[in-house]
């Protein structure tokens, strides 16, 4: 089963709210990932989870939250964001950093109002 | 960081049409991925091929990495073939740094 699992697949929040978007793969993979992609743009890596440790955080603003409750599912809180944070958020996962083949799931359509 | 250049930016073809897409990368690899991004977002695996040759249907990949390039084929275009299609690579230097993705090739179909 090559399948990861994103939720909710739509989301429209105001600048003050707190939520979360959530990420689940059952494929046995150890490390999981979060992109980022505005309209017309390539995805843009935002963290890195390996063994469920953070690898990577490119510079991404603190109002990203990420967290890795164990290998198989990846969360991204999301709180005081602006409009311009409004993008296609996507998980992605692969059996090792930087190792393997990468899937993607559906995407997260976040809307900042 | 590895620099990924793809081309064409865009094409428009008639249905029954083949294809080629190119991928550049500046430094050596040990992941080399073509995906195809549908209208809705999802971003579906075509190819995992860090050097080689694969085929899948219409569809058909070659990598040479000694000289740094990847060719996606497309024959036989259908519509349903429309959308974006991107390379994305990871370098082989040791580097925890995922996928870098070009900024892929736009594709349309017309009936």
């Amino acid at each position: 089963d090559t399948e990861v699992t994103q939720t909710p697949k739509h989301l429209v929040m105001g600048m003050t709210n707190k939520k979360s978007l959530k990420c689940e793969q059952h494929m046995g993979h150890r490390a999981m990932y979060w992109y980022k992609q505005k309209a017309k743009k390539p995805p843009e890596l935002m963290f890195v989870y390996s063994y469920e440790k953070l690898s990577i955080n490119e510079s991404v603003p603190s109002r990203f939250s990420p967290e890795c409750p164990n290998s198989s599912l990846l969360n991204l809180h999301l709180h005081a964001l602006q409009p311009e944070d409004s993008a296609l958020y996507l998980c992605a996962s692969s059996p090792g950093l930087n190792t393997g083949e990468l899937f993607f799931g559906e995407g997260s359509r976040l809307t900042v109002l | 960081g590895i620099q990924v250049e793809q081309s064409p930016p865009d094409l428009i073809l008639q249905e029954g049409a083949n294809s080629t897409l190119r991928c550049n990368f500046s430094d050596s690899v040990n992941n080399l991925q073509w995906f195809h991004q549908n209208p809705w977002g999802q971003l579906i695996n075509l190819f995992y091929i860090p050097s080689g040759t694969k085929q899948n249907g219409r569809l058909s990949a070659t990598t040479v990495a000694t000289e740094r390039y990847s060719l996606l084929y497309i024959s036989s275009s259908q519509t349903t073939d429309s959308g974006v299609y991107f390379c994305a690579v990871g370098g082989s230097g040791g580097g925890a740094d995922g996928l870098t993705f070009g900024k892929g090739t736009h594709l349309i179909i017309q009936p």
